[in-house]
């Protein structure tokens, strides 16, 4: 079964600076999906960001990105020029691409402060 | 496009009682998961509708079932609730034609079992 590492319970960072999180995953197959889900306060997860694996560019969505090391299976989030909004928990998540996928395995999450 | 509604949002039972949740997908798609939450376990998959049929169970036992109708709105239902049922209790719905199709999810019903 595939697992989803994220080793930072909680960061904290300065409003306007920029953070990266962390995520580990343990799969031994070649295809799949990576996903960073956030979840406010209000606890409706919103999908920042989503990788193919087989593609070699990293995905970026405005002033998120990610730094996507298939070999090292690690799946690293960064935000930039931090806003108040951006707190929130934020979870790495993982689907196999192969018929029959079980669904996303999420992380245990990373608590992400944003001070004023 | 209305996002992807569930009812109630809240809902209090005692132990041995059943419960349906419901849940109303994005118009147009046509897969959805149900997703347990809990301080404990963190997100845990329960299961996968894609047109009417169970695509993909998780590993939960028989009390925890589901079934969607052919609008693709899903329910899922609890049978002889324990303690540690209480959970938050997200859905989620896909276009669902291939695994990697983006999940959206909805605001959750909050299950408290006492």
């Amino acid at each position: 079964a595939q697992t989803v590492t994220q080793s930072q319970p909680e960061m904290s960072v300065q409003e306007a600076e920029t953070v990266t999180l962390s995520c580990t995953y343990d799969t031994s197959e070649s295809d799949y999906y990576l996903f960073w889900y956030k979840q406010p306060p209000s606890r409706q997860m919103i999908l920042v960001i989503r990788q193919e694996a087989y593609k070699q560019q990293n995905a970026t969505e405005n002033r998120f990105s990610v730094n996507f090391q298939k070999a090292a299976k690690s799946f690293s989030l960064k935000i930039s020029d931090s806003q108040l909004g951006d707190a929130a928990m934020y979870f790495c998540a993982y689907r196999s691409a192969g018929g029959g996928a079980d669904g996303l395995t999420f992380g245990k999450g990373t608590h992400l402060i944003i001070q004023p | 496009k209305a996002g992807v509604t569930q009812t109630p949002r809240y809902l209090i039972k005692t132990r041995g009682q059943q419960v349906t949740l419901s849940c109303s997908p994005i118009s147009g798609h046509r897969s959805v998961s149900w997703y347990q939450q809990t301080p404990g376990q963190g997100l845990q998959f329960l299961f996968e509708y894609f047109s009417e049929t169970q695509r993909n169970k998780g590993n939960f036992p028989g009390r925890f079932s589901g079934r969607q109708f052919s609008n693709s709105r899903s329910e899922m239902n609890v049978s002889t609730l324990e303690l540690g049922d209480s959970a938050l209790y997200l859905c989620a719905s896909s276009l669902g034609a291939t695994s990697g199709d983006t999940q959206y999810f909805g605001p959750g019903t909050r299950l408290t079992v006492l």
